[in-house]
């Protein structure tokens, strides 16, 4: 069974580049895509971005261009950076696969709490 | 992007009743809704996709019906594991969102 695990620091400051790495173990990081979804506390979810194994990229036009996404297949690790974070980028970040043939999220991490204050 | 409105926001219900989720979208999105099940502090999990397909595991309880706008969720004989958040999200279009959740309380 797929396990995935998010890593990063749980306190980032205002301005400044929130970056997280969710790591991939028990299957296999092709034929899948890869997703990064946030719940700011007591909120509901916000689809952030996600790449495909191939390096295809797709972000919500919510976060204004500030986000990036990548992955390492050798490591079966992907990444998201955010940038000029404020407090409302405070959130649980999930990572998240999306399963192809049903389009639906199969497998989720356990979430990092990302708090954004100085 | 398209809205998804869930109600009711919460309710309460008795184990053993039938309890029915609405969602419903602002444009068509065919059958390309999925429903997910949030217990507290933990991670969601998928329950029903393209509409009305039972994930694997989940009991058979918990249906999906609808197209087009307007979408239902419904478990049959509410359980007392089933308190928890229900999301439903779409794939129709981009950027995919989630419908604001319902909250099912156990009386």
């Amino acid at each position: 069974q797929v396990q995935l695990q998010e890593s990063g620091p749980g306190l980032v400051k205002p301005s400044e580049t929130l970056s997280l790495t969710c790591t991939v173990s028990g299957g296999p990081i092709s034929g899948y895509s890869w997703n990064w979804i946030r719940q700011p506390p007591g909120k509901g979810l916000e689809w952030i971005a996600y790449i495909y194994y191939s390096g295809t990229t797709n972000y919500n036009p919510s976060l204004k261009s500030r986000a990036t996404i990548s992955v390492d297949t050798s490591k079966k690790q992907f990444s998201l950076n955010l940038r000029s974070v404020s407090a409302a980028d405070t959130a649980m970040y999930y990572c998240v696969r999306r399963e192809s043939s049903t389009w639906s999220f199969d497998s989720w991490g356990q979430g990092t709490l990302v708090t954004v204050s100085s | 992007d398209i809205q998804m409105t869930q109600s009711p926001s919460s309710l309460s219900a008795f184990v053993g009743d039938r309890v029915t989720i609405t969602c419903r979208a602002s444009q068509s999105i065919s059958n390309y809704l999925n429903w997910y099940q949030q217990k507290s502090g933990k991670a969601p999990k998928l329950l029903i996709f393209f509409a009305s397909t039972l994930q694997s595991g989940v009991p058979s309880r918990f249906s999906g019906s609808g197209s087009g706008t307007d979408f239902t969720l419904t478990i049959s004989s509410l359980q007392s594991e089933d308190s928890a958040v229900y999301y439903c999200q779409q794939y129709g279009n981009w950027p995919l969102t989630f419908g604001g959740g319902t909250k099912v309380e156990i009386k």
